[in-house]
């Protein structure tokens, strides 16, 4: 029963590298988000897909990219990475229910710095 | 658009004293309310939500929670605390019309010995 599935969970880059990370759920849900946590500031919305083939920003989008590759899994691109973006990246997944009242499920989180 | 303070940045308190922290959301329609809790190096994980009905919610771990919708208010309780309950908690809200969730920046919890 793995639920949200993050990788890779540790990572450095230097300013200017790519990376890719990656999120997979087996709990059949439609919509998936990416957020970043830095202290202090809670949670904020990177991008999130209401249903596979939609994609929409959300708070924080600039110097991202995503891709909802099908139902299950929904990647987070950085094209060319910077100081600012060091932070703690969660994807979460929701099921359909009235109208937002499902809860979200959360991976364990990606730990990215960039030097 | 909706949005949630929370009230305090940190509390501590002492082992099996209670503890309240403090969640309030402003809305222009109805909401669903959650709060969820986060241990070190970990995801989050639900404690409790409110989606209509009673106002007082019960959750995991002993947590219960109160909707104050004059107050526009959603305060996490809990009798008495264990070491375990250290952690980050947060609160947050959601709506019938947008996909999208909008969390607090988080109450970190304390639990003293």
């Amino acid at each position: 029963n793995a639920g949200v599935t993050q990788t890779p969970k540790f990572q450095v880059l230097k300013t200017g590298q790519s990376m890719t990370l990656q999120c997979a759920q087996d709990m059949n849900h439609n919509s998936m988000y990416w957020y970043r946590q830095d202290p202090g500031m809670g949670l904020r919305l990177i991008y999130y897909s209401a249903s596979e083939g939609t994609t929409d920003k959300g708070e924080v989008p600039n110097g991202y990219n995503v891709s909802r590759l099908n139902k299950r899994e929904f990647s987070l691109r950085l094209e060319s990475a910077a100081p600012s973006q060091t932070s703690v990246y969660f994807c979460a997944s929701r099921g359909w229910g009235t109208g937002g009242n499902q809860p979200q499920h959360f991976g364990d989180g990606t730990r990215l710095s960039i030097l | 658009a909706q949005s949630v303070t929370q009230l305090d940045s940190q509390v501590p308190v002492f082992e099996e004293a209670p503890v309240e922290l403090r969640c309030n959301y402003s809305s222009s329609v109805s909401v669903y309310l959650f709060w969820y809790v986060q241990y070190p190096n970990q995801g989050l994980q639900l404690l409790l939500k409110y989606l209509s009905g009673s106002t007082l919610v019960k959750g995991i771990n002993g947590f219960e929670a109160e909707f104050n919708k004059s107050q526009t208010s959603f305060h996490l309780r809990k009798p008495s605390v264990h070491i375990s309950d250290t952690a980050e908690y947060f609160c947050a809200v959601s709506d019938p019309f947008n996909n999208d969730m909008r969390f607090g920046a988080g109450t970190r919890l304390t639990v003293k010995p």
